[in-house]
């Protein structure tokens, strides 16, 4: 069965390091997200790409952040300075179609910034 | 806020027994989802049920929605210890487009023992 996949799972940063956090999406899905969630608080919507695009993104998702859609199969999202509140695990998931299709998540990256 | 509830925060009960567990929203939606988590572990995709319908099964799980009340509930019946985990209930609002974006909560804490 088809699965979201994400890398690294854990990864550990200096405050102020960039970084890159890659999922390989369900191939014939279309559109991609980025959520987040802090250590004991629910999971926050980042960002949605849709059409080599960002189609909507939150408050949280500032200038720091950008995300990729290099190929046809990595969905990058990177962090250009991170803080120590970044901190979090990152989850990528995608969708078939955005209408009434499930969101298919990956096992996440758990990201920890000193 | 889109952000709604869900109750009870933490359940615990005896493998066999029925778990019942509730979500209530503010805004209008197209769907809800509901996830499980085991701890620290990714977001797996349970069951969708549209705005359109009052009720969907899934093996052991039973989703019902009540639009007019603004709620949701999923129950567990015959509840195994492997169902120990955090169960989500995420809101795609209706005023999404075809982005679908979830809203989360912060969802219950499913203890069944054996």
């Amino acid at each position: 069965e088809p699965e979201v996949t994400q890398t690294p799972s854990h990864q550990v940063t200096q405050m102020g390091q960039e970084v890159i956090l890659r999922c390989v999406p369900i191939s014939n899905h279309l559109y991609f997200y980025w959520y987040r969630q802090i250590l004991g608080q629910k999971v926050e919507f980042l960002v949605s790409f849709y059409n080599n695009e960002i189609s909507e993104k939150s408050e949280i998702f500032d200038d720091q952040f950008s995300v990729e859609r290099p190929d046809g199969s990595n969905f990058t999202l990177k962090i250009r300075s991170t803080k120590l509140e970044d901190s979090a695990m990152y989850f990528c998931a995608s969708c078939r179609q955005g209408t009434y299709n499930e969101q298919f998540f990956g096992p996440g990256t758990r990201l920890t910034v000193l | 806020s889109q952000q709604g509830e869900e109750d009870p925060q933490a359940l615990s009960i005896q493998e066999g027994e029925n778990a019942t567990m509730n979500c209530s929203y503010k805004t209008s939606i197209n769907n809800l989802q509901w996830y499980r988590q085991n701890s620290g572990r990714g977001l797996v995709h349970l069951i969708l049920i549209r705005s359109n319908e009052r009720e969907k099964h899934s093996g052991r799980l039973r989703v019902t929605l009540d639009t007019s009340k603004k709620s949701s509930s999923l129950l567990i019946t015959a509840s195994r210890a492997a169902d120990t985990a955090s169960y989500f209930c995420a809101r795609a609002p209706i005023d999404a487009g075809n982005n679908r974006k979830l809203i989360w909560g912060l969802g219950t804490s499913l203890a069944v023992n054996p």
